[in-house]
């Protein structure tokens, strides 16, 4: 199975920030990687696909990125609603598999 | 908007077998892959499997041999079958469109979850 490590597993951060989560695949995934949102009690949301395309309704202060098999998550200016844990998955071969996930947390 | 809601119950014994519904409503569920993707207390998600609507499925290695997704495509419905769990399977269940693509593929909708305890 593809392992997806995400980094840092949490980070504490004002509203206004930018914040960055990153995303290794273990082999070469092309840029079949997808990011989703996940708030407690809810159902997670998908926010990028394709490595950096963004989901239709999906503000645009969210972005993603590729350099080789480090994907990124950006959030460029963080709102209220945005703290939650983030994950990544890996769309590339079965069995899909996703990261541990980054809780985003307020400072 | 396609929506899934979960249901089936949320008490299992341990060695006996799971089972979950999902209903899916705004679409049909002709085409796509529709998943079942689990998250145990504190920890990530992990894909279970998931079955096309002709009925072809796959599934997750580590819990094949104890795994059965079908679909009912009269009641724009598939279903989890889980057997022999142990407390290691209490998890939130989703269910999951799974969006396939040329090439490519992402969960796009998600049902709100179910909370399956396994415990005597």
């Amino acid at each position: 199975d593809i392992q997806m490590t995400q980094s840092p597993s949490s980070l504490s951060a004002s509203v206004g920030d930018r914040v960055t989560i990153t995303c290794r695949a273990s082999q070469s995934i092309g840029t079949y990687l997808n990011w989703y949102q996940h708030k407690p009690g809810k159902a997670p949301k998908l926010l990028i696909y394709v490595a950096s395309n963004l989901q239709s309704g999906v503000p645009a202060r969210f972005s993603g990125s590729v350099s080789g098999t480090d994907f990124t998550l950006t959030i460029s200016s963080l709102q209220p609603e945005d703290f939650a844990t983030y994950y990544c998955q890996q769309s590339y071969v079965s069995p899909w598999t996703f990261g541990l996930g980054t809780k985003v947390e307020v400072k | 908007q396609v929506q899934l809601q979960e249901s089936g119950p949320g008490l299992v014994k341990p060695s006996e077998t799971l089972a979950l519904t999902c209903a899916v409503s705004g679409g049909s569920i002709t085409g796509h892959y529709w998943s079942w993707i689990r998250q145990p207390p504190g920890r990530g998600l992990e894909w279970i499997g998931h079955i096309s609507h002709s009925g072809s499925a796959t599934y997750n290695p580590s819990l094949k041999s104890r795994v059965t997704i079908s679909v009912h495509t009269s009641k724009n419905q598939f279903s989890l079958s889980l057997n022999s769990v142990t407390t290691a399977d209490t998890a939130v269940y989703y269910c999951v469109r799974y969006y396939s693509g040329y090439s490519y593929g992402y969960f796009d909708f998600w049902g709100q979850g179910a909370l399956v305890t396994v415990s005597a």
